[in-house]
This record gives C-alpha cells, sequence and structure tokens, in this order.
C-alpha cells in the first residue's frame, strides 16, 4: 500500500537549519508531486511548497521564499524538506503529503528552541 | 488568489447529522477541493475530493456516512449517524494556480 514515511523529531536552536525526509512506497515515486504542510500548535495546516520528483520542478509558497528548499533522490524514492534561518514560530509539526491529497506522511515535529 | 472560508465551529448531538460548509471565494467558484479529517493528536486524514460537477472520490475506507455536495460557490461535507470519534478538526483544501494549495481555517466539530 502506499506509505509516506517521515524521518524523526528535530530539535534546534534559532537560526539553524532542519532537513526532513519523506521516503515513499507503493507506487511509482515519479508519478506524483510531494507537497509539504506544516502545522504549528494549536493551529491549522499551512502549505509550504511542492516538487515534482519526475522533473525536479518546485514551487514554494511566497512566505517561506528563500527559507524552505525541497529536494528528491529517486533512487530511494525519497524527498527532503530543509527549513533554513529557523525561529521559535516555525515550531511546528510538518507533514509530506503525496499531490492527489490522499495519502500523507505521519508528521515530524521540528522544535526551535534556545 | 483562491480563499477558502470555513467557520470555527459546529457541533451536532450524537446520532444527527451535521453539515459542514466552506465557501470559495469570488471568482473561483468553479474549483474543486478536498475535505480532510483531523481527530485530536493525528495526521489529516483524506476523506473525498469534491469536484465541481458535484461528483466526489472517497478516500480508502471513509464510510458512506461522510458524502459531499455543492451549490454555488458553497462545498459541503455532511456527515450521518455522528460517532463520537467523528469529534475533529475538519479542514477543506483547493488548488491554486502553479499547483498551490490553499487551506480553509478548518472547523472543529464537537459531538454533543
Amino acid at each position: 500500500q502506499v506509505q509516506l514515511m517521515q524521518s524523526g523529531a528535530e530539535v534546534r536552536k534559532p537560526g539553524a537549519s532542519v532537513k526532513v525526509s519523506c521516503k515513499t512506497s507503493g507506487y511509482t515515486f515519479t508519478d506524483y508531486s510531494i507537497h509539504w504542510v506544516r502545522q504549528a500548535p494549536g493551529q491549522g495546516l499551512e502549505w509550504m511548497g511542492w516538487i515534482n520528483p519526475h522533473s525536479g520542478a518546485k514551487n514554494y509558497a511566497q512566505r517561506f521564499h528563500g527559507r524552505v528548499t525541497l529536494t528528491r533522490d529517486t533512487s530511494i524514492s525519497t524527498v527532503y524538506m530543509e527549513l533554513s534561518r529557523l525561529r521559535s514560530d516555525d515550531t511546528a509539526v510538518y507533514y509530506c503529503a503525496r499531490g492527489d491529497s490522499k495519502s500523507w506522511g505521519q508528521g515530524t515535529l521540528v522544535t526551535v528552541s534556545s | 488568489q483562491v480563499v477558502l472560508t470555513q467557520p470555527p465551529s459546529a457541533s451536532a448531538s450524537l446520532g444527527t447529522s451535521v453539515k459542514l460548509t466552506c465557501t470559495l471565494s469570488s471568482g473561483h467558484i468553479s474549483y474543486a477541493i478536498a475535505w480532510y479529517q483531523q481527530q485530536p493528536e493525528k495526521g489529516p486524514r483524506f476523506l473525498m475530493k469534491l469536484n465541481s460537477d458535484g461528483s466526489h472520490i472517497k478516500g480508502d475506507g471513509i464510510p458512506d456516512r461522510f458524502s459531499g455536495y455543492i451549490s454555488g460557490a458553497e462545498r459541503y461535507l455532511t456527515i450521518s449517524s455522528l460517532q463520537s470519534d467523528d469529534e475533529a478538526d475538519y479542514y477543506c483544501q483547493t488548488w491554486d494556480t502553479g499547483a498551490y494549495w490553499v487551506f480553509g481555517i478548518g472547523t472543529r466539530l464537537t459531538v454533543l
């Protein structure tokens, strides 16, 4: 079955970077885009960007431009989300999701604290 | 840019039905949307994609109690025979130009 497995929780200091992985299985990796969505504590869902695993094309939400980078490794069917210059308000659960919205990763808690 | 409007809260009694609303902004009433359920401390669960012609495609294992329909700019999620574990946050989401995802603020459903 389709699975998106994310890497484990991370703790970072303000100003640092974090890289979260999303390993896919159960379907052809290059057939669907991968999106990233985050959810701060007690808040709603916020879209961050997407990557096309086939072409490598990507697009980011305006508010994250310059801080977020999506990459992929087709040899291991994995997408990565790197967020730089972290602030305390980046503390959130980060999710990857397949482009048809049907399948989501389990979420990765990123805590930014001094 | 498309905006999705959801009421922040809704409530209904156990065993009854509830209708949740998601309103598309002016100029975007032909957009399809997706509905998600997010139970406490869990990730979003895809419920269905609701197309502009009223057809919908449900996620795997989503019971018949969950259905969707449209009326103009309104997109509805109806849950019948409410159960206690239907108590959750419900989000609508659409696809904007450039494959951007746009979410509503979510509706917190309380089952009384």
